[in-house]
């Protein structure tokens, strides 16, 4: 079945790092990718997507690109803020007929000091 | 804004006691979706409904039950809460098209005493 695979953490930087989380996929066909943030006590609050290979997802200074060759889908920012600090998912949507369902990766939880 | 609506954002019941957890939506979305996340865990899905089509993951135990009475509203019941079932509990919205993302509520924190 569909899995995704995503960096656990915990990750620690500092105001004004660099920052990637890995994220690589198993499915078949061309599932669509996502990220999700999850501040404390919060519900999910959907990043970023793609839903092609190639495509590149931007938002609020982040940016994934949707990398069939690699089945990779790697979240990237140039320079985080403490307010970045939260856990990150990364999930798949199968391309599948009928595909409700999300496969989510375990989670990586980001803390930025400043 | 168009939104998922979690209701109560806490609950607190007793061991036993059977409680009830509210979802409503204005996306007019035609999936809605529970899951169940523990601390530092992914969601995890207990089952799901395409308009009144209901769905329930293999492994979600018998003692949660849902309820979808219109497109707008869907509801968890817990019917004996133990002490395992204290969690966050997420509600999320998404069309059938498999471009799209789900939209997540802000949860229900569910303490069991």
């Amino acid at each position: 079945g569909d899995s995704v695979t995503q960096m656990e953490g915990p990750v620690t930087l500092s105001e004004e790092a660099f920052l990637t989380i890995n994220c690589t996929y198993t499915a078949t066909g061309y599932p669509s990718l996502f990220w999700y943030v999850q501040y404390p006590g919060e519900g999910l609050q959907l990043l970023l997507k793609a839903t092609k290979a190639d495509d590149k997802g931007s938002n609020k200074g982040f940016e994934a690109t949707y990398r069939k060759e690699t089945t990779s889908f790697h979240l990237e920012k140039g320079s985080v803020q403490v307010s970045d600090s939260a856990v990150y998912f990364c999930a798949l949507r199968g391309s599948q007929g009928g595909s409700e369902k999300l496969v989510f990766g375990k989670g990586t939880k980001l803390t930025v000091n400043p | 804004d168009a939104m998922v609506i979690q209701n109560p954002r806490y609950q607190v019941t007793q061991f036993g006691k059977p409680v009830t957890l509210s979802c409503s939506q204005t996306l007019n979305h035609n999936v809605m979706y529970w899951y169940q996340q523990k601390s530092s865990q992914a969601p995890k899905l207990l089952f799901h409904y395409y308009d009144k089509d209901f769905n329930n993951e293999a492994d979600t135990p018998d003692n949660f039950q849902s309820r979808r009475p219109n497109t707008s509203f869907c509801f968890l019941d817990i019917r004996s809460p133990g002490l395992g079932d204290a969690a966050m509990y997420l509600c999320a919205t998404s069309t059938r098209d498999t471009g799209q993302p789900q939209h997540f509520g802000d949860g229900t924190r569910l303490s069991i005493l």
